[in-house]
């Protein structure tokens, strides 16, 4: 079965701090890589994408990741966080565009 | 936003009780999906449909059942309700750039 494993269930960091969250995939095949993130009572919202091309994807609030094939890896990285970072981030893969395989989320705390 | 709606957005029911969850589309998107979230385990897909009267099983499945008799609206069904089917349930949409974009969530409380 195809599987997404966010290493981290909690992360906390002082504001202004970098962070990396990190996520790997099960299998090397082409994939559709996604990090989502949650705010508390809210849905899912799109953080970015990776579909092919450059493996450094930039997102929406000054995210970004970077797609590693060799290490079936998408880590999701921010210089800089603020508090309004804090909340759960998802990442997702999926190999045919239509069925998407979620990891278990990991929650971001920022300290002021 | 993408045009997403659920309804209810809060249920409170009985063990053995019917329970009819809705999803509306107003984006004319051709997927619609069913996830549940329970801590520990992320986001997990039940059931998902690929155009009216189209759809096919995720990985939790047993005792949901879904229709789709219109594009816009995508109904998950529990046949009879079970205390392990508390959860919070998401729909989401997804067009032919791949993002999925997800309704506010429908929390239910089987007791």
């Amino acid at each position: 079965a195809q599987s997404v494993t966010q290493l981290d269930s909690q992360v906390p960091v002082f504001e202004e701090a970098p962070v990396e969250l990190r996520c790997n995939y099960s299998s090397s095949v082409s994939v559709y890589l996604f990090w989502y993130v949650q705010y508390p009572n809210q849905g899912l919202q799109l953080l970015l994408k990776y579909l092919s091309g450059s493996t450094l994807v930039k997102g929406i609030n000054g995210f970004e990741a970077e797609f590693n094939k060799s290490q079936t890896s998408f880590h999701l990285r921010k210089p800089s966080v603020h508090i309004s970072d804090t909340a759960e981030y998802f990442c997702a893969v999926s190999y045919t565009g239509n069925q998407f395989y979620f990891g278990t989320g990991t929650s971001l705390t920022v300290i002021p | 936003d993408a045009g997403i709606t659920q309804s209810p957005r809060h249920k409170v029911t009985e063990t053995g009780t019917p329970v009819t969850l809705r999803c509306h589309q107003t984006e004319n998107h051709r997927y619609m999906y069913w996830y549940r979230q329970d801590p520990g385990h992320g986001l997990r897909l039940i059931h998902y449909s690929y155009g009216v009267k189209d759809t096919d099983k995720g990985e939790v499945s047993d005792g949901y059942s879904v229709s789709r008799s219109k594009t816009e609206d995508f109904l998950l069904t529990l046949e009879s309700a079970t205390s392990s089917q508390t959860s919070v349930y998401f729909c989401a949409i997804s067009g032919d750039n791949y993002e999925q974009y997800f309704g506010p969530g429908t929390r239910l409380t089987v007791t």
